[in-house]
C-alpha cells in the first residue's frame, strides 16, 4: 500500500494562475518531506525539503506547507509559468529503516496552457 | 545541477537481447540506487548500494543485476530483455549520512519490442 498520496492526479491551469498540490502520507516515523519535480523525460529536482518541525518554506514561486499533526502537505505554485508543467512529486524519509527507506507519491501531472 | 549521468537516455531493442544501462556520478557518493517508474506510476526501487562491492535488491522484484566495482559507476544489466522491461529507469545517488537527499540521473527510457 502506497503510503504517499498525492491529488489531483492531473491538473490543468492558465499561464499566470495559481494551483495548490496536495499529499497525505501514513510514513511512521517521519523524518522529512521533500517536493520534486520531474519534467518529461528527465529525473526527478529537488525543489523544497522540509523537516518535522517546518510549516513552511518557499523556493521563488513554490512554497511548500507541511502539517506533521494531521500528516499533510501542499506546494503552491504562484503565477504559473508554461516551464512549470511536469509532474510533482510528494517524497516522505522514514527515518526508522535501516536504509533510510524514501517513500514516493505517484505524482500530481501539472499542465500550464498559454 | 547534480553531476549524476545516464546513457543511454532513449533505448529501443528486440526481445532477447543483453543490454547494461550506465549510470556514473562525480560527486564521490558512497550510495547509488536504482528506481524503475512506469507513467503514472511512483518510483519503485529495485537495486541499490552502499559503496564498492555492495549491492543489494530493492522492493520491487527485478530481473536485473547491478555491480559496483568503483565508487562512481553503477551499470545495470538486463541478460535476456522482454517487453515487461519496458519502463523508465532512474539512476540515483547520495552521500553518506544523507540518504534522504537523493540525487536523480535523466534516466534511461527503454523500449523493447
Amino acid at each position: 500500500k502506497n503510503q504517499v498520496e498525492q491529488s489531483p492526479q492531473s491538473l490543468i491551469i492558465l499561464e499566470g494562475k495559481n494551483c495548490t498540490l496536495q499529499c497525505n502520507y501514513t510514513v511512521s516515523p517521519f523524518s522529512n518531506l521533500r517536493w520534486y519535480k520531474q519534467d518529461t523525460g528527465r529525473g526527478p529536482v529537488s525543489l523544497t525539503i522540509m523537516t518535522f518541525s517546518e510549516n513552511t518554506k518557499s523556493n521563488g514561486r513554490y512554497t511548500a506547507t507541511l502539517d506533521a499533526d494531521t500528516k499533510q502537505s501542499s506546494l503552491h505554485i504562484t503565477a504559473s509559468q508554461l516551464s512549470d508543467s511536469a509532474s510533482y512529486i510528494c517524497v516522505v524519509f522514514d527515518r526508522g529503516s535501516t536504509l533510510g527507506r524514501l517513500y514516493f507519491g505517484r505524482g500530481t501531472q501539472l499542465t500550464v496552457w498559454p | 545541477e547534480a553531476d549524476i549521468y545516464q546513457t543511454p537516455r532513449y533505448l529501443v531493442i528486440g526481445t532477447g537481447k543483453k543490454i547494461t544501462l550506465e549510470c556514473s556520478q562525480t560527486m564521490g557518493h558512497d550510495k547509488m540506487y536504482w528506481y524503475q517508474q512506469d507513467p503514472g506510476m511512483e518510483l519503485h526501487l529495485i537495486h541499490y548500494s552502499y559503496g564498492v562491492n555492495s549491492t543489494e535488491k530493492g522492493d520491487l522484484s527485478s530481473e536485473s543485476t547491478v555491480s559496483r566495482i568503483r565508487t562512481e559507476h553503477f551499470p545495470l544489466t538486463l541478460e535476456s530483455a522482454r517487453p515487461s522491461h519496458t519502463s523508465q529507469y532512474l539512476c540515483a545517488s547520495s552521500e553518506e549520512g544523507r540518504p534522504y537527499e537523493q540525487y536523480f540521473g535523466p534516466g534511461t527510457r527503454l523500449t523493447v519490442t
